[in-house]
């Protein structure tokens, strides 16, 4: 596996479910991020990690809990998710967590939520 | 506060035309400036940037950008558009005064027809 990856691809849950998104980069990478993305809005900041310690916390329901357990996988739990919480769901890696960094993202998870 | 404007939201041109897709932000410094391209059913993927220097930037895939600071505009530019390039394109800033948060416009897709 090269680069980042995400699974799972799609996933549909009900709004009392619990379920978790993986993400996994093999670029040797020290930050990670998730992202939200919504049709037609800007993507969305949700959290930033460098080196395993959360940096960034950008106003995020507390329906959604990440984890990082090491610098090369990132999780983010999702329990009692509401419909408007559908989205793709971009996980992203940068060689330092810095605004200067490109940073290099997976294909995503499709979420939807019923 | 720091912004990334996108002003269409899709474009259509013709296979082997020109293209440029406009962005505009507002930041009170020079800021990091990126374009990234999304595919359907992919994640995103840097095109090209802009920290200092000279500021016309030539990318992958045959863009280039012009950073011009009298007008707070990178925008970016191909001479003659493939129907590979049909996507939904990013512009992106980050503050050069550190900080975590890169902010993505709201994007552009373009269609390449025949």
């Amino acid at each position: 596996e090269t680069g980042v990856t995400q699974t799972p691809r799609h996933l549909v849950m009900g709004m009392t479910n619990k379920k978790s998104l993986k993400c996994e980069q093999h670029l040797g990478h020290n930050a990670m991020y998730w992202y939200k993305q919504s049709a037609k809005k800007p993507l969305e900041l949700m959290f930033v990690y460098s080196l395993e310690e959360r940096v960034e916390n950008n106003s995020v329901p507390s329906r959604f809990s990440p984890e990082c357990p090491n610098s090369s996988h990132l999780f983010l739990h999702l329990h009692t998710l509401q419909p408007e919480d559908s989205a793709l769901y971009l996980c992203a890696s940068s060689q330092d967590p810095g605004s200067s960094y490109e940073q290099y993202f997976g294909p995503g998870t499709r979420l939807t939520v019923t | 506060a720091q912004s990334v404007t996108q002003p269409d939201i899709h474009i259509t041109v013709s296979e082997g035309a020109s293209l440029e897709l406009r962005c505009n932000y507002s930041y009170g410094a020079t800021p990091y400036l990126f374009w990234y391209v999304q595919s359907p059913g992919q994640g995103l993927q840097l095109l090209l940037k802009y920290f200092s220097g000279d500021t016309l930037v030539q990318g992958i895939k045959g863009f280039e950008a012009e950073f011009k600071r009298s007008q707070s505009s990178f925008n970016l530019r191909k001479p003659s558009v493939h129907w590979s390039d049909a996507a939904e394109y990013f512009c992106a800033v980050g503050p050069v005064s550190g900080g975590f948060k890169t902010i993505f416009g709201a994007g552009t897709r373009l269609f390449v027809k025949a």
